[in-house]
């Protein structure tokens, strides 16, 4: 089964500081793709981060980086030096040759930034 | 800018009326999907379109059906709207591509629709 898992519903941090968003992740395909969707109170979904499974290298975009670690079936999210901004869902999601062009989801961790 | 347009950001529409989503995309995608989001589901696909005239059952289908007359518009369509689809409907689009890892997917801003 295919399966996208992030066990954190909701995380909390102060501004400044780095945090770690959870996502494992479940195909029995060699080729993969991992992406992190940012959905603030607005609703829309916004891009942030992509990861395919040959990429030797851990993707990083400004501070969003992802930790890659193919053995565990894991691609965490870290965002550094939080802002209130960054306050929004944050959205695991894979893409595999089986979904085709699907994408499939994980159910979301709420991120609280406070000051 | 690459945009997908949703026709609406909130609906409130009765039990049993015939409800149409509409979803506009002027990039070019071939793909299409509609996806229904509720808290602590995260997103489920419902419907999805790799081509005019194309579709795909998704997740979720029962109560939905779509249409897909032009490659820019994607609708979807409640034929009989019950109080169980008070949900935010999320349109998307992405590109045909051969790599299967990656089909980065763009969304609209979302409609939030509530049934009475």
């Amino acid at each position: 089964a295919q399966k996208i898992t992030q066990t954190q519903p909701g995380m909390f941090v102060q501004e400044k500081e780095a945090v770690t968003l959870d996502c494992t992740y479940d195909t029995s395909d060699q080729s993969y793709g991992l992406f992190w969707y940012k959905q603030p109170s607005s609703g829309e979904m916004i891009f942030l981060i992509y990861q395919g499974s040959y990429d030797e290298q851990n993707a990083t975009e400004g501070r969003y980086s992802l930790n890659f670690q193919k053995a565990r079936k894991s691609a965490n999210l870290v965002i550094s030096a939080s802002q209130l901004g960054d306050s929004a869902m944050y959205f695991c999601a894979m893409s595999t040759y089986q979904a085709g062009t699907a994408l499939i989801f994980g159910k979301g961790t709420t991120l609280s930034v406070s000051s | 800018d690459v945009k997908v347009t949703q026709s609406s950001r909130y609906l409130v529409k009765r039990t049993g009326e015939k409800v149409f989503l509409e979803c506009v995309q002027d990039m070019d995608h071939e793909n299409m999907f509609w996806y229904r989001q509720d808290p602590g589901l995260g997103l489920r696909l419902i419907y999805f379109s790799y081509d005019v005239k194309m579709k795909e059952k998704g997740d979720i289908p029962e109560g939905y059906s779509v249409s897909r007359e032009k490659k820019e518009r994607f609708s979807l369509i409640l034929e009989s709207a019950s109080t169980n689809q008070t949900s935010m409907y999320l349109c998307a689009s992405s590109l045909f591509s051969l790599a299967a890892s990656y089909n980065e997917q763009f969304f609209g801003p979302g409609t939030r629709l509530t049934v009475l």
